[in-house]
């Protein structure tokens, strides 16, 4: 099984829907981020959160919100999805790294979203 | 705001032609790290350099750091089909864990 899973895989929903992604880990990592990714533009950070008790915005975090509901799981929703949220979602985890700032990224295999 | 820039955006080369990779920024990062994307899967970890001026090299992949610690090149000799992917650098923005990402390098390498 994957370290990181992601569910679902693939979605296509209607503008104004209300749209979930859920992630989920095995590596026992404290930190967990939601990026999306547009052709072009690279991975650009949704939400991220370091704890069950903390929650912080990343730099597109507008029409988005997040629960982490334990170290293991944290959700991605769209509350009112709209089309130009149609991307691909990536979440990840991330280990400390030996030193300050060098923890490595671990992904899932991402969730691609299709707003119509 | 940090950012970090890549060039070229796209690069399609022969089989066993050589070719770099920039990744640029008009600020300091403590460290710097390349992955690798291929099709249907997420982002994998290449490398992490953090002293500024450091080269790293896994096989025929040669990774620099900038002395100022606001740029790095991946290089990439003889390359081959398999190096066909997205290749991306990212860092932790200063103060925080929170990593950001460059937009960047689609790789094609032909037979």
């Amino acid at each position: 099984d994957a370290d990181v899973t992601q569910t679902p895989r693939n979605r296509i929903t209607k503008t104004g829907k209300r749209i979930m992604l859920e992630c989920s880990q095995t590596k026992g990592h404290d930190r967990m981020y939601w990026y999306r990714q547009d052709p072009g533009l690279g991975l650009r950070l949704i939400y991220y959160s370091f704890d069950v008790k903390d929650i912080n915005k990343g730099e597109i975090s507008d029409g988005y919100s997040v629960s982490r509901q334990a170290q293991a799981k944290f959700s991605l929703s769209l509350e009112s999805a709209i089309p130009n949220q149609t991307a691909l979602y990536f979440c990840a985890t991330s280990d400390w790294g030996l030193a300050e700032n060098t923890g490595e990224l671990f992904f899932g295999e991402g969730s691609r979203l299709t707003v119509l | 705001t940090q950012l970090l820039e890549q060039s070229p955006q796209f690069l399609s080369i022969q089989e066993g032609e050589n070719l770099t990779v920039y990744c640029n920024s008009s600020s300091v990062f403590s460290s710097l790290q390349w992955y690798r994307q291929e099709p249907g899967e997420g982002p994998v970890l290449l490398v992490t350099v953090v002293t500024g001026g450091e080269v790293k090299k896994l096989k025929r992949l040669t990774f620099q750091f900038g002395d100022a610690r606001k740029d790095s090149s991946l290089h990439i000799t003889a390359a081959q089909p398999g190096d066909t992917g997205l290749y991306l650098c990212a860092g932790p923005t200063s103060g925080t864990y929170k990593y950001i990402f460059g937009t960047g390098t689609r790789l094609k390498v032909l037979a």
